[in-house]
């Protein structure tokens, strides 16, 4: 069963720790992608990867990283840096980078008390 | 940078009426896609548009690109309560077009 999986569904950490939301997908996409979601706002970019072993800031990347070292896993970290971190994360992928439909995971709610 | 904005940002009608959202880039797009959010759920994809003037139905909705591909509109006829959701438009933007989202346009039908 192909898709893009995110895990896990709801995710508590206290502030000051770094925390990372998995991302696989066995759709055998080039392009992946990291959104943050806050509460009736649209989706916002942190990183993409266009292809394994490369990644590129977003418009919101202070505060997170990521890493893509293989094709079907672009794991994010949410660092302590980051400075309101509790949001919704999407996970998306794309047969590449532009012009191909985005399969976006189920999200991690993320929440830091 | 680009930016794609969307209008409105909230929509209330009532089951029946019609709906648009209309998305605008400050930029030429070389395709723009359409995505609908269920509340709690995540974006699927509902469309993608490539070429200048293009229309595109999907049995009730109704999607448009502008002449100048700087513009995009959908909507929906008749609208059902499983209309309801947040509609986004996104398209490629920066140096590797990577894809971004408009703010969206968050749609509530009443009964």
């Amino acid at each position: 069963d192909g898709g893009i999986t995110q895990s896990p569904k709801y995710l508590f950490r206290k502030e000051g720790q770094n925390v990372t939301l998995s991302c696989e997908q066995n759709l055998n996409h080039d392009a992946m992608y990291w959104y943050r979601q806050d509460p009736g706002q649209g989706l916002r970019l942190i990183y993409y990867s266009q292809i394994v072993n490369d990644f590129q800031k977003g418009d919101i990347a202070e505060g997170y990283s990521v890493s893509r070292e293989k094709k079907e896993s672009f794991p994010l970290t949410v660092t302590s840096a980051q400075k309101n971190p509790t949001a919704f994360y999407l996970c998306a992928s794309s047969v590449r980078l532009s012009n191909t439909e985005a399969f976006f995971g189920q999200g991690t709610r993320l929440t830091v008390v | 940078g680009q930016q794609v904005m969307q209008i409105p940002q909230y929509q209330h009608v009532q089951e029946g009426e019609d709906f648009t959202t209309y998305c605008n880039s400050s930029t030429t797009l070389s395709n723009i896609q359409w995505y609908k959010q269920r509340p709690g759920g995540h974006p699927v994809f509902l469309i993608q548009l490539v070429k200048s003037g293009e229309v595109k139905k999907q049995k009730r909705l109704t999607f448009q690109f502008g002449e100048a591909k700087k513009n995009s509109s959908l909507h929906i006829t008749a609208t059902q309560t499983t209309d309801v959701g947040t509609y986004f438009c996104a398209g490629p933007s920066g140096s590797a077009r990577q894809l971004t989202f408009g703010s969206g346009t968050q749609l509530t039908v009443l009964p």
